[in-house]
């Protein structure tokens, strides 16, 4: 089964500070790899994912990551954290192939929060 | 465009109780998703649907738990003889189709309180 670790529970930054979230995952297949965010009183939302080719993807709001296939990582980075980033990160994985198709299994969260 | 929405956002229940927990996913979409988020923890998935396949049940935690899903729209989460450890936020999401590439839109949830 696949299973996802992300390292750091919470996190916290003061703005303009630069922020990297550690992101884990064990599943020997090929995987397609996300970042979800939760700003406090919303939905889940997209922040980036990687699928194929150029392994340092770009999301919204300034936020990137880059996929190591050799260490089995997708960490989170930003240069610059401002207030507005508060919230909380979820890094996810789902199965490229296989029964297990469209199923995202998610790590535990980080809570970033950004004092101004 | 309308997001997925869930009903009702909060639900407060006896142990012992059954709640249905409803989901209307964003128009055409064919695939809906289930996960649980129990505090402090990831979310956990529950229950897939995919157009007109059998759904994959694999992730239901016991037989007191169920769901189904008429055509491709409205879906229902049942939870029969609910236990304290019931108690989560259940996330409903959809998507344009259950295969590779395509990104899961979440609704708000359902908070379940079970006292």
């Amino acid at each position: 089964a696949q299973s996802v670790s992300q390292h750091n529970h919470h996190v916290i930054l003061s703005e303009a500070a630069s922020l990297e979230l550690g992101c884990n995952y064990s599943y020997g297949g090929t995987v397609n790899l996300f970042w979800y965010v939760q700003y406090p009183g919303q939905h889940l939302q997209l922040l980036l994912k990687y699928f194929s080719g150029d392994p340092l993807v770009k999301g919204i709001k300034g936020f990137e990551a880059e996929f190591i296939k050799s260490k089995f990582s997708f960490n989170l980075r930003k240069p610059s954290v401002q207030w507005s980033d508060t919230a909380e990160y979820f890094c996810a994985v789902n199965a490229a192939r296989g029964s297990t198709l469209g199923r995202l299994y998610f790590g535990r969260g980080t809570q970033l929060t950004v004092w101004p | 465009g309308a997001g997925v929405s869930q009903s009702p956002s909060n639900k407060v229940t006896e142990k012992g109780k059954d709640v249905e927990l409803r989901c209307d996913p964003i128009s055409g979409h064919t695939a809906l998703y289930w996960y649980r988020q129990r505090l402090g923890q990831g979310l956990e998935f529950l229950i897939y649907f995919q157009g007109n396949s059998a759904p994959d049940k694999s992730g239901l935690p016991s037989d007191r738990f169920s769901a189904e899903r008429t055509g491709e729209s409205v879906s229902t989460l049942t939870i029969q003889r609910t236990q304290q450890e019931d108690s989560a936020v259940y996330l409903c999401a959809s998507s344009l189709a259950g295969e590779l590439y395509n990104e899961q839109f979440f609704g708000p949830g359902t908070r379940l309180t079970v006292l």
